[in-house]
């Protein structure tokens, strides 16, 4: 199984909303990343997690707050958001991360947000 | 400033048809380069990647080359099919541990046509 799920598909929020955003991996990967991806733009890395750890915030607003429960589970809660922050989420996860970087990054399908 | 850049923006070839896309890179220290394919929509599916120490490296009818030197690599697809339409993205990995940082390209987007 080297797939990585996210759920939901599709999210519309309003502003003063909070929701989350969920990863889901079953490779035994031990490193898990969020990207943000605007239209027609690379990705944007926003946080890694290592062995369950944050280990890399690259200066992401408060109003985005990641949580990984276990090894498997990667949330991003999502509170406050302006129009601005519409775009598609992607999760992805490699075996190790940071000092083991060869190793390949999976991504998940994304989640398409729309902040009105 | 590490940068990635790739060319062409887009391009357009037809059906069975081979095709070259470039990626120059400054990015130090130097770690890894990876190519990954994106279609519109979806996550990017890592094609390759390579080390300093590798020239060559191939996934099907995809190949990359990769000259560590000029810091240039390229992404050859032979005989393209039309689910080859997609964007190509190049990706530079520097350091490793708290100085892990991946640079994007912006993309070649290829279509392929009938």
């Amino acid at each position: 199984d080297t797939e990585v799920t996210q759920t939901p598909k599709h999210l519309v929020m309003g502003m003063t909303n909070k929701k989350s955003l969920k990863c889901e991996q079953h490779m035994g990967h031990r490193a898990m990343y969020w990207y943000k991806q605007k239209a027609k733009k690379p990705p944007e890395l926003m946080f890694v997690y290592s062995y369950e750890k944050l280990s890399i915030n690259e200066s992401v607003p408060s109003r985005f707050s990641p949580e990984c429960p276990n090894s498997s589970l990667l949330n991003l809660h999502l509170h406050a958001l302006q129009p601005e922050d519409s775009a598609l989420y992607l999760c992805a996860s490699s075996q190790e991360g940071l000092a083991g970087d060869l190793y390949e990054q999976y991504f998940g399908p994304g989640t398409r947000l729309t902040v009105t | 400033k590490n940068q990635v850049e790739q060319s062409p923006q887009s391009l357009i070839i037809l059906e069975g048809k081979n095709c070259t896309l470039q990626c120059n890179y400054t990015v130090s220290p130097f770690s890894n380069l990876r190519w990954y394919k994106q279609d519109t929509g979806r996550g990017p599916v890592s094609l390759t990647i390579m080390t300093f120490s590798e020239n060559t490296k191939s996934n099907g009818r995809y190949t990359a080359t990769l000259d560590a030197d000029t810091k240039q690599s390229s992404l050859h697809i032979t005989a393209s099919q039309l689910s080859d339409s997609a964007s190509y993205i190049c990706v530079v990995s520097a350091g490793g541990g708290s100085n892990y940082k991946l640079t994007f390209g912006k993309g070649t987007l290829l279509t392929v046509n009938p």
